[in-house]
Order: C-alpha cells, then structure tokens, then sequence
C-alpha cells in the first residue's frame, strides 16, 4: 500500500507571495495533520482534520489554512510567506482523530527567498 | 503545558555499542508516547510506541518502556549499527485536548562508525 504522498517535494518562493502544500493520506485514515520543522527542530503542530472538519490548531498565525476535501486529501495553504516560513512541512495521517497513531510523509520543503 | 525533553546530540558511537537515548515527558493525564526516526532528507518514521504505563514498545532491535513513577520513554538497542544513524525524536500524543497532535522533543542525532 502507498504511504502519505506530498506534493510539490521542494518550493521556492518569495516573501510576500502565496502557497499550497498538498497531500494524499494513506488508504483508509480519515484524519490529516500538518506540521512544522524548521532546521534542526522537532516538528511543531499546525492542524489537524477529520471528516473534513477541523479538530485541532497551533499556536500558528492566521496566515496559515487548511482544509480536507471529501476523498481525505489535504492542502495547507500559507499566505504573505515571510523568511521564517522556510522550513520543512510534513503531513501526517492517521485512522481517526484522537490518539491513534500517526504516519509521515517525506515533506515539502519550503524555501522563502 | 506538555512538552517533551531528550538528551542534546549528537550521539556518536562505534558499531556494535550499547545505545540509549533519554527521554522525559511533562503532561496532564496519560499520553501515548512514540519514537520517530528522521533520515536525511526524509520524513519521520514511527519506530515504536507505547500507551499505558509499563508498556514496552519495540521495533527493529530498539525498546522503550513507559516509565510513569519517572515520566520517562528511554530509547534503547543493545548493539547498533552503522545504517541506524539517523536523528531519533521522542514525541507525545495528548490526551486531554482529545486532538492527538503530537508534541515532539528537539532530537537527538546518532552517529555510528564503522
């Protein structure tokens, strides 16, 4: 079975412009997460979705939405990117929401210039 | 609020060694605690997990047990090798915000030499 797939694997953009990340949850899990790793950090919580509602949210500025479309696929969008955007962005899916485990894709790694 | 602390890398060790790699947990509740691997330029893979206290998770020659009395999830392999060089992250789901997110460590980088 295919694991989470995520597209495009490397951006570069400019400050002040517009982004959507996407990705493809594994066959089955009905939940999607995004998150955040900047260099050299752990990943940090921007959302989580599940039957295409929002169940969870970090400490991340308005800038950044989300959504879940009915075949559990996911876009992050990211918008007036600033340099301390570039980072790493990882999906993860999982079965539900709640405490079930969670598996990555390989990210998107993001780069402001 | 729930955070997760790890032992500051890099961890560099000849092929074979004994290997731990601490990990200690602040939470409400009870959480599920999990280790991730991240090779370069990849995403992270879940390597093991545990959900109760004195669960022990497993994988790959790896363990870990979940440890309430001193909120530790300490990653162990008796004998390592070269292709497990990577950087490994603690990381806990939480309970109460019934959300899941995972909350990770900062990471630890492991290398072994041949």
């Amino acid at each position: 079975d295919a694991g989470v797939t995520q597209s495009p694997t490397h951006l570069i953009k400019t400050r002040g412009q517009h982004v959507t990340l996407r990705c493809s949850p594994i066959s089955g899990h009905k939940s999607v997460s995004w998150y955040q790793q900047v260099l050299g950090q752990g990943p940090q919580f921007i959302f989580q979705y599940y039957e295409k509602e929002e169940r969870g949210r970090g400490n991340f500025p308005d800038r950044f939405s989300a959504r879940q479309f009915p075949n559990y696929s996911s876009e992050l969008n990211v918008n007036a990117l600033l340099l301390g955007d570039s980072a790493l962005y990882l999906c993860a899916s999982s079965l539900k929401w709640g405490g079930y485990e969670q598996y990555f894709g390989p990210g998107t790694r993001l780069t402001v210039t | 609020g729930n955070s997760v602390t790890q032992m500051e890398g890099p961890v560099t060790l000849s092929e074979e060694a004994f290997l731990t790699i601490n990990c200690t947990y602040t939470a409400t509740g009870y959480p599920s605690l999990f280790w991730y691997v991240q090779y370069p330029g990849e995403g992270l893979q879940l390597l093991l997990k545990a959900t109760k206290a004195d669960d022990k998770g497993s994988n790959k020659g790896f363990e870990a047990t979940y440890r309430k009395e001193t909120t530790s999830f300490h990653l162990e392999k008796g004998s390592v090798q070269v292709s497990d060089s990577a950087v490994y992250f603690c990381a806990l789901s939480e309970s109460s915000s019934n959300t899941g997110k995972l909350i990770f460590g900062q990471g630890t980088t492991l290398q072994v030499k041949p």
